[in-house]
């Protein structure tokens, strides 16, 4: 069974700060997802990545599958990007359910 | 755009009570899924549906629940006795298109809160 694991839990910064947000986990896998949990609860997905880097507007995502690790950034962030932010894999395989980390919930001070 | 809903938001009921929740996944969408959260947890996933069956489940998805596809546009979850342990937030999601790889994209409705008293 795959362990997903994220750091920091809690993250607090200053509006325009540079932010970066861990994921490793423990098996290999088929693609990992980068999730936003907004405060009232809803989830949109953000990337899902199989390999290097893709980019959206100030986020960033990153994965390395030989250490099985993954990266989410945001530059430049605003208040608005205040969230959890939950990284979450495809076990290898045919297999489509996801396993979740347990979020890292972001503030971002004005 | 187009957007996966779920009804009822909000659902409180009494153990050992029934429930039914509901979900309109994206229409072109082939895959189907129920997943929950209990508060301050992590979100767990229940089972995945596809062509009418199930595909995946965990071992959460015992015979207390089951799915059902009734009429090609809506996506239920039924718990057939609820137990306490059942409150979550129950999020329904779906992916998938025609020749699709395993890790599509998934789109998650906004949830239902289920409160089991």
């Amino acid at each position: 069974k795959n362990e997903v694991e994220q750091s920091p839990q809690n993250l607090t910064a200053q509006e325009g700060e540079f932010i970066t947000i861990n994921c490793s986990y423990s098996v290999g896998i088929s693609a990992l997802h980068w999730l936003q949990q907004h405060p009232g609860g809803g989830i949109v997905s953000l990337f899902m990545l199989s390999s290097g880097k893709k980019k959206h507007g100030r986020l960033i995502a990153t994965i390395n599958i030989q250490e099985k690790h993954s990266s989410l950034h945001i530059t430049a962030s605003h208040p608005r990007d205040s969230a959890v932010y939950i990284c979450a894999v495809n076990a290898g395989g045919s297999a489509r359910q996801l396993t979740f980390g347990s979020g890292t919930q972001l503030t971002v001070l004005p | 755009e187009p957007e996966v809903t779920q009804t009822p938001s909000h659902q409180v009921t009494q153990m050992g009570q029934e429930v039914i929740l509901r979900c309109v996944p994206i229409s072109n969408h082939l895959y189907f899924y129920w997943y929950r959260q209990i508060l301050g947890q992590k979100v767990e996933f229940l089972v995945s549906f596809y062509n009418n069956e199930i595909s995946e489940k965990s071992e959460i998805f015992d015979d207390q629940f089951s799915v059902e596809r009734p009429d090609g546009s809506n996506f239920t979850l039924k718990i057939r006795s609820t137990k306490l342990e059942d409150s979550a937030m129950y999020f329904c999601a779906s992916g998938g298109l025609g020749g699709s790889t395993y890790t599509d994209t998934q789109y998650f409705g906004p949830g239902t809160r289920l409160t089991v008293l």
